[in-house]
């Protein structure tokens, strides 16, 4: 079974504290992604990896920083949590598929609150 | 306007019925389509893909229509189960396969 395994379901933070989302997938997938989930909005794309030590800005970079050091582990930041980044994050996975992003396997999600 | 468009709902419908969704994209670039479906609290899991032929899984029936730029997902014989919420996924092939997914529209099934 294909298994993203985010470390932590839910968070509980103070504004300005530094916080790690950590991400690990078991698939040797070339392709991990952060996204976040807020109602009425969706999921919207924070950052996404192609490879390792490699990082593209998805739609919302702003306030957070990603590594990916480790093929299987994709790592979200938040150098400074504002209470505007509660939400839920999901990580996901893929293999590249023909012409771009073949299927996504997510994580369960880590819900995050900034206090 | 959003790259990916859907009625958030909810549709609540009988057991049995038919119910169908629809979704719009603004992107004409967008060049694969996909059907994401979502537990409450839980993480979105692939439906199925959507290819300009159409195709039918089971009670699932996903439509193209390039020329007006929407997509459609038909469910048929409800059931229960199928109480989700429904994310509607493009793939925009020009930025690198970037997929962008819609809102999602909630569907509630009642005995």
């Amino acid at each position: 079974d294909v298994k993203v395994t985010q470390s932590s379901r839910y968070l509980v933070k103070r504004t300005g504290e530094k916080v790690f989302l950590e991400c690990v997938q078991d698939m040797d997938h070339e392709n991990m992604f952060w996204y976040r989930q807020d109602p009425g909005l969706g999921l919207r794309l924070i950052y996404f990896s192609y490879d390792v030590k490699m990082k593209e800005k998805g739609d919302i970079p702003e306030g957070y920083s990603v590594s990916r050091e480790k093929k299987e582990r994709f790592s979200l930041i938040l150098e400074s949590a504002s209470t505007n980044q509660t939400s839920m994050y999901l990580c996901a996975s893929s293999s590249p598929g023909l012409g771009g992003t073949g299927e996504l396997f997510f994580g369960e999600g880590s819900r995050l609150t900034v206090l | 306007r959003k790259e990916v468009e859907q009625d958030p709902g909810p549709f609540n419908v009988p057991e049995g019925a038919t119910v169908a969704f629809n979704c719009t994209y603004s992107n004409s670039a967008s060049q694969s389509f996909f059907w994401y479906r979502q537990d409450c609290r839980k993480e979105p899991k692939l439906l199925m893909s959507v290819y300009s032929s159409g195709n039918e899984d089971g009670r699932f029936t996903a439509q193209l229509n390039r020329a007006s730029q929407y997509i459609s997902l038909l469910i048929r014989d409800s059931k229960l189960s199928d109480s989700a919420t429904y994310l509607c996924v493009v793939n925009l092939y020009n930025q690198g396969g970037k997929l962008i997914f819609g809102q999602g529209t909630e569907l509630s099934v009642k005995p």
